[in-house]
């Protein structure tokens, strides 16, 4: 059973152009939603994350937008750029971390900017 | 400073074998985990760690075993590794909510 759908599986966009990658999630007991940026032959890193109290969050060009309604969060990349190039994973927790911080990953979306 | 460091990067060896990987954190965070990320780069956590004791172990194969030496380390020891354990092993650690992960070790079973 997956329980942080994402989509879509891959992505190509021209630079300056918006991204968006959305997750959905199933299990309403997640307070925390992370997502992860990956490049090639690196670690996961956090990138930007939101809890279900708000609706949005914006860090520089970089935006989470949440719908607890809905169970599902997205990721917009504004003016996105070459360097942005990389796998995104949106994920989920429970628990507020902690020593039963589990992260639940979607399966990752390939993001390719084009010059 | 690496944060979270584990050894090797690579690692390929046979079927059967019996191989460790070892993973440093110097961020003192109390919790460490194992992740795994399959050839579709899908990740999932295999056990996490808090002081030393295992807290979580998401129903891997007994052939997987970590080891806490200390809160700082967290080693993980595959025996009779099978074809289908090739992938990217990550180790991460946390103090709250974000997890920080290493580079990773590619374990390739030939």
């Amino acid at each position: 059973q997956q329980q942080v759908k994402q989509s879509p599986q891959s992505l190509i966009v021209q630079k300056g152009g918006i991204s968006i990658i959305n997750c959905a999630y199933e299990n309403t007991a997640f307070d925390y939603f992370p997502w992860y940026q990956q490049f090639p032959g690196k670690g996961p890193a956090l990138l930007i994350a939101i809890r279900p109290d708000v609706s949005e969050k914006k860090e520089g060009r970089f935006t989470i937008s949440f719908n607890k309604s809905a169970k599902q969060f997205s990721l917009h990349i504004m003016d996105s750029q070459p360097g942005d190039s990389a796998t995104y994973f949106c994920a989920a927790t429970k628990g507020g971390g902690g020593s039963n911080y589990k992260l639940t990953f979607g399966k990752g979306t390939l993001l390719t900017v084009n010059p | 400073d690496t944060a979270v460091s584990q050894t090797p990067k690579y690692l390929v060896t046979q079927m059967g074998n019996d191989k460790s990987i070892k993973c440093e954190q110097n961020l003192g965070h109390d919790t460490m985990y194992w992740y795994k990320q399959d050839s579709k780069k899908f990740l999932k956590i295999m056990f996490s760690y808090n002081n030393k004791e295992l807290i979580i172990n998401e129903t891997v194969p007994n052939r997987f075993s970590p080891k806490s030496p200390d809160k700082a380390h967290l080693n993980l020891h595959i025996n009779s590794l099978e074809l289908g354990d090739s992938a990217v092993y990550f180790c991460a650690s946390s103090l709250y909510t974000e997890a920080f992960f290493g580079q990773g070790t590619r374990l390739t079973v030939v």
